[in-house]
């Protein structure tokens, strides 16, 4: 198993700013992905973090919004930018070795944007 | 895009009893999971069943699959106040992406 946590746990911005959320891996893994949880719903999938190259992501979410990094197999950073009240909501990051197929999530960043 | 339908969204059990809830989804899979989420924190995993898989258990929990009507359930067995969460369903396809079902909350009365 792996163990993830999150930078920051939570936070409050002003409508027109950026965070940048970091997700920190105990050890290395394949895949990375980025989650959003809006207030009390289920998750969707923001973004596959792919080391060394661009992230890929889903229907609705574009990279200029949520550009994401992934230096390295331990680490990916997600960046929600130009915020709105609608971004308010807990951010995931998940990760897996790509073999057995659970996915590991962090603890979450829960956003408030005023 | 969430592929998953739970029910029942909500669930209120004594402590003792057992919870049963269902999971629903539309595509073919490679496999099904389960998680469990306390208060808004992170997903903790609680099992995986292979698409070839019917039947599975871990501890107090079981769980079935039956892929030709495309749905789940996970069954707690003796439930404790402990097991008070919220329980998702996720499917997983051909790219290791998860697809989250809508939730079941279960609250568990001491």
């Amino acid at each position: 198993s792996a163990v993830i946590s999150q930078k920051p746990s939570r936070d409050i911005c002003q409508r027109g700013t950026s965070l940048t959320i970091q997700c920190q891996v105990d050890s290395q893994v394949t895949m990375m992905f980025w989650y959003r949880q809006q207030p009390g719903q289920s998750l969707t999938l923001i973004a596959t973090a792919n080391q060394g190259s661009e992230a890929t992501y889903e229907s609705g979410f574009v990279i200029d919004k949520f550009p994401i990094s992934r230096p390295n197999l331990t680490f990916s950073t997600l960046t929600v930018s130009n915020m709105s009240p609608e971004d308010s909501s807990i951010y995931l990051c998940s990760a897996g070795n790509g073999i057995v197929n659970e996915q590991f999530f962090g603890p979450g960043t829960r956003l408030t944007v005023l | 895009s969430q592929q998953g339908e739970e029910d029942p969204q909500a669930l209120s059990i004594q402590e003792g009893e057992n919870a049963t809830m269902n999971c629903s989804y539309k595509t073919s899979i490679n496999n099904l999971q389960w998680y469990r989420q306390n208060s808004g924190r992170g997903l903790v995993h609680l099992i995986l069943i292979r698409s070839n898989e019917r039947e599975k258990h871990s501890g107090r929990l079981r769980v079935t699959l039956d892929t030709s009507k495309k749905s789940s359930s996970l069954l707690i067995t003796a439930s404790r106040a402990a097991d008070t969460a919220s329980y998702f369903c996720a499917t997983e396809s051909n790219d290791y992406k998860l697809s989250f079902g809508a939730g079941t909350t279960v609250t568990v009365r001491a």
